[in-house]
């Protein structure tokens, strides 16, 4: 799979746009992008995934560049209960392929 | 979306003795489920992939014999921590995978070894 950085922690003003970018220049064509976070002592949320197109769902949307080496997650109008860490990971869709964590970005949402 | 649920939430043992943690997926079968492991501060660390009806496929550097794992069902998947000492303390967590979706996690569970 392959690798992302992502930055260490976002501030983000509480009703606010909060845009967590990732960097994967390694990606394969096959591998997705997947969008994880953990809300401190719970275990982790799946939020998103995309393979080139823009995704948006309920709680969020997914860019991912023309070239696919980057991406961002935007949640459109962060609150409190967003304060989390946020989790980008790439790899190939499969129903029982493993995930590993990387270091993730710690979102802090303020008032 | 589909629910994963661990019991205990928590638990504390005291050294030597056993623990066991449930996985079960509440509203779809797996035949894979996943276990992590997380310090204070870190992230996830995958220790192994259980698979319903054969054995465990551990990551590099887990002891298989330390932290036994059972996937008897389609819904449920056990990790047992055998002779547990205090290092062993850490967050638990379990996943499955759904088709089509995302993983979906367990709630962790906390263990704290004295």
């Amino acid at each position: 799979d392959a690798k992302t950085t992502q930055p260490t922690s976002m501030d983000c003003a509480e009703g606010r746009a909060a845009n967590l970018p990732c960097n994967h220049s390694t990606i394969s064509g096959n591998e997705y992008v997947y969008w994880y976070r953990q809300i401190h002592s719970q275990g982790p949320q799946y939020i998103i995934h995309g393979l080139k197109n823009n995704e948006t769902n309920e709680m969020a949307s997914l860019i991912i560049t023309e070239d696919r080496k980057s991406s961002t997650l935007i949640l459109p109008h962060a609150t409190l209960r967003d304060t989390a860490v946020y989790y980008c990971i790439v790899r190939a869709l499969g129903n029982t392929d493993k995930l590993i964590f990387g270091t993730g970005t710690r979102l802090q949402v303020f008032p | 979306g589909a629910v994963v649920s661990q019991h205990p939430s928590w638990v504390i043992c005291k050294s030597g003795t056993s623990v066991k943690i449930e996985c079960r997926s509440l509203d779809f079968q797996a035949t894979t489920m996943f276990w992590y492991r997380q310090f204070p501060k870190q992230s996830l660390m995958l220790m192994a992939t259980s698979n319903e009806g054969s054995k465990a496929t551990y990551e590099q550097g887990v002891e298989k014999d330390k932290f036994l794992i059972n996937h008897a069902s389609l819904t449920l998947s056990t990790l047992t921590v055998t002779s547990a000492h205090p290092e062993d303390s850490s967050f638990y967590i379990c996943s499955a995978p759904t088709p089509g979706s995302g993983q979906y996690f367990g709630p962790g569970t906390r263990l704290t070894v004295t």
